[in-house]
């Protein structure tokens, strides 16, 4: 089965706490890709990061970091010191390829992220 | 600047009515897809294309129906057929992978409510 799990609806923080929502894949395929998406209250998605199933390197970008683990098959994102403006709902998501080179994109539920001041 | 457009924002829809959602690109990218967004869930792809006059069902396609007449277009038409039609749809794009698969970033437009009143 492919699918993606996150398990946290909603996770309500503090600003400057650091939070890290969780997401965690199911595919027997060896070669695929993970993303996280941002949805803030306008609705559009908005890309945060690609990772190819090859790459287990963490990775840093500003605030945000990601945590890849293929053993548990696990992509984590934290947010380090959160702000009011990363209020938004996170999508992590499974990317498989089909016949013809389409790939498809495969989302969990989301995490609802309310940080208050 | 370069995007997906979507429009309109909010529609309603009267009880077997059929309405149509553009979506309009000017990223160059060949394929183009339909998502739906139910509240408090992930989203599921309703019809995708990879090319001009081509297109192919998603998981939910039912009560759906979509053309690709030129690159940049892919307007979606919710017809009376669709017995709950009130939800999210996003619209969104990516450049199409040639025979190695590299998991290609779709990029989202800023989504259309509709409303079945």
């Amino acid at each position: 089965a492919q699918k993606v799990t996150q398990a946290q609806t909603e996770i309500s923080v503090v600003e400057k706490e650091d939070v890290t929502l969780d997401c965690v894949y199911e595919t027997r395929d060896t070669t695929y890709y993970l993303f996280w998406y941002k949805q803030p209250p306008s609705g559009e998605l908005v890309f945060l990061i690609r990772r190819n199933s090859f790459d287990e390197q963490n990775e840093i970008s500003g605030r945000y970091s990601w945590n890849f683990q293929k053993s548990t098959s696990s992509f984590n994102f934290t947010i380090t010191a959160s702000q009011v403006v990363d209020s938004a709902v996170y999508f992590c998501a499974l990317s498989l390829m089909f016949s013809g080179g389409y790939n498809k994109l495969i989302f969990g539920a989301g995490t609802r992220l309310a940080v208050h001041p | 600047d370069g995007g997906i457009t979507q429009s309109p924002k909010y529609l309603f829809r009267k009880e077997g009515q059929n309405v149509t959602l553009s979506c309009e690109q000017n990223l160059n990218h060949d394929a183009m897809y339909w998502y739906r967004q139910d509240p408090g869930q992930g989203l599921r792809l309703i019809y995708y294309s990879q090319i001009v006059n081509d297109f192919q069902k998603g998981d939910i396609a039912e009560g759906y129906s979509v053309s690709r007449e030129k690159k940049e277009s892919f307007p979606l038409t919710v017809t009376s057929a669709q017995k709950n039609p009130t939800a999210f749809y996003l619209c969104a794009s990516s450049i199409v992978p040639g025979q190695t698969y590299s998991g290609n970033t779709i990029y989202f437009g800023e989504g259309s409510w509709l409303t079945v009143v």
